[in-house]
C-alpha cells in the first residue's frame, strides 16, 4: 500500500519569506513523487515531480522540492512566496510498478499575506 | 504539452436525472485515464481507472452502476451518474496517462467539472 502525509492543513507566510510545505510518504518500491497546486474551482496544475536522479527537484512558478530517502519526505519549498501563490497543494506518489495508481495527500493551504 | 479538457465545466442538474461528463486528451493519446472526486477541502479520491476499449477498474465502495464510465478511443472517455442526488453533488475531475510517451508515468488532469444535484 502506498500513503501520504501532509501535516499541514495550512501554511501562512509573510509575502517574500521563505515558504515550505511538508509531505512524507510510504510506498513499497522506488517511489515517484508529485507536487500539484489546486486554485478555487480549478483541475489541478503540475509542479514538479521526482523520478530518479538529483534529489533536489527543480520545478514550476520557482517551487523545488528535495527528496529525503531516509525521512521520506518531500518538502515543497519557494524562496521568496508571492500573495500569488495562495493555493492548495498536493503531494502526491506513485511508485515503479505502480504507476497506474497515484495517491494523494490531504492538502495544504498556503496563504502568502501581504 | 499535454492537454487534457473536460466538458461541461460545471452543470446542475435535478435528482434522478442522468449526467454525463467528457474527458478528452487534445494532443496525445491516452489508453488509461482517471477519475477522480473531491469534496470541498478535502483530497482527491480516486474512484476509477478507464482503459480504452476495456470495463473500467472501480475502487472500493465506489458503484459501478451509478458511475458509468466509458472510455470508447484513445482521447476520449465519459462519466455518466445515473440517477442523481443531491449526496452526488461534488467536483468531479479525470486525469490521463500519456501511453506514447517517454514519460508513461505522468498523469496530466483536467479542469474539472462541478456538478450540482438539486
Amino acid at each position: 500500500a502506498q500513503s501520504v502525509a501532509q501535516p499541514e492543513d495550512q501554511v501562512n507566510v509573510a509575502e517574500g519569506n521563505p515558504l515550505t510545505v511538508k509531505c512524507t510518504y510510504s510506498v513499497s518500491g522506488n517511489p515517484y513523487l508529485f507536487w500539484y497546486v489546486q486554485y478555487p474551482n480549478r483541475g489541478l496544475q503540475f509542479l514538479l515531480k521526482y523520478i530518479t536522479g538529483d534529489n533536489l527537484v527543480k520545478g514550476s512558478y520557482g517551487f523545488e522540492a528535495e527528496f529525503n530517502k531516509s525521512q521520506t519526505s518531500f518538502h515543497l519549498k519557494k524562496p521568496s512566496a508571492l500573495v500569488s501563490d495562495s493555493a492548495l497543494y498536493f503531494c502526491a506518489v506513485s511508485f515503479s510498478g505502480g504507476y497506474q495508481k497515484v495517491t494523494f495527500g490531504t492538502g495544504t493551504k498556503l496563504q502568502v499575506i501581504p | 504539452g499535454a492537454v487534457v479538457s473536460q466538458h461541461p465545466s460545471w452543470v446542475i442538474c435535478k435528482s434522478g436525472t442522468s449526467v454525463k461528463i467528457e474527458c478528452r486528451s487534445l494532443d496525445f493519446q491516452a489508453t488509461t485515464m482517471f477519475w477522480y472526486r473531491q469534496f470541498p477541502k478535502q483530497s482527491l479520491m480516486l474512484m476509477a481507472t478507464s482503459n480504452e476499449g476495456s470495463k473500467a477498474t472501480y475502487e472500493q465502495g465506489v458503484e459501478k452502476d451509478k458511475f458509468l464510465i466509458n472510455h470508447a478511443s484513445l482521447t476520449l472517455s465519459t462519466l455518466t451518474v445515473t440517477s442523481a442526488h443531491p449526496e452526488d453533488s461534488s467536483f468531479y475531475i479525470c486525469s490521463a496517462r500519456d501511453s506514447t510517451g517517454a514519460y508513461s508515468y505522468e498523469q496530466y488532469f483536467g479542469p474539472g467539472t462541478r456538478l450540482t444535484v438539486t
